[in-house]
């Protein structure tokens, strides 16, 4: 089955440490992103690769880095720098118009 | 700059009620128009979407209508049931490129009462 994965479900962090979120695709597409979810304020756009090798900032990238080395995949870390980073990350592939969503990944920093 | 606004929730109706979720953009170009679908501790799934001026996107008995004059893209269902109860988004993305992220509206949370 093609899709995006997105592991773990569930993360719990203690403040200072970086901490790295996974998202694979089997889709074979060529635009990955990230979006953090905050109750109440919708998704927002951390960072985004349109092909291996290359990335840019979305809205609100301060405290977050990214690399994209493989097509399948685009790994987020969330570094000490993020002051508040306990949320909600979704990360998303492309085709067309059309964006694809993963399951999520529920990051608790405390 | 880009936005969605949505209407507040939570919206609560019973069982076979009429829906209306109301949405309205801006936009600094000509957007592409989703609706998206969140159940509870999922990802988004997309609900459906249009393309252009007039376009009427449908899925699972919703539907919307790009409204370019209004500047809209309500949501429609004319016959809710409990399973609909999730967290609905409007979003927009301007040129075909891929290359941006979606412009998402805030959310809003319907819930459906037997």
């Amino acid at each position: 089955d093609g899709g995006i994965t997105q592991s773990p479900k569930y993360l719990f962090r203690k403040e200072g440490q970086n901490v790295t979120l996974s998202c694979e695709q089997n889709l074979n597409h060529d635009a990955m992103y990230w979006y953090r979810q905050d109750p109440g304020q919708g998704l927002r756009l951390i960072y985004y690769s349109q092909i291996v090798n290359d990335f840019q900032k979305g809205d609100i990238a301060e405290g977050y880095s990214v690399s994209r080395e493989k097509k399948e995949s685009f790994p987020l870390t969330v570094t000490s720098a993020q002051k508040n980073p306990t949320a909600f990350y979704l990360c998303a592939s492309t085709r067309g118009t059309e964006q694809y969503f993963g399951p999520g990944t529920r990051l608790t920093v405390t | 700059g880009n936005s969605v606004t949505q209407m507040e929730g939570p919206v609560t109706l019973s069982e076979e009620a009429f829906l209306t979720i109301n949405c309205t953009y801006t936009a600094t170009g000509y957007p592409s128009l989703f609706w998206y679908v969140q159940y509870p501790g999922e990802g988004l799934q997309l609900l459906l979407k249009a393309t252009k001026a007039d376009d009427k996107g449908s899925n699972k008995g919703f539907e919307a209508t790009y409204r370019k004059e209004t500047t809209s893209f309500h949501l429609e269902k004319g016959s809710v049931q409990v399973s609909d109860s999730a967290v609905y988004f409007c979003a927009l993305r301007v040129g075909g490129g891929g290359a941006d992220g979606l412009t998402f509206g805030k959310g809003t949370h319907l819930i459906i009462q037997p």
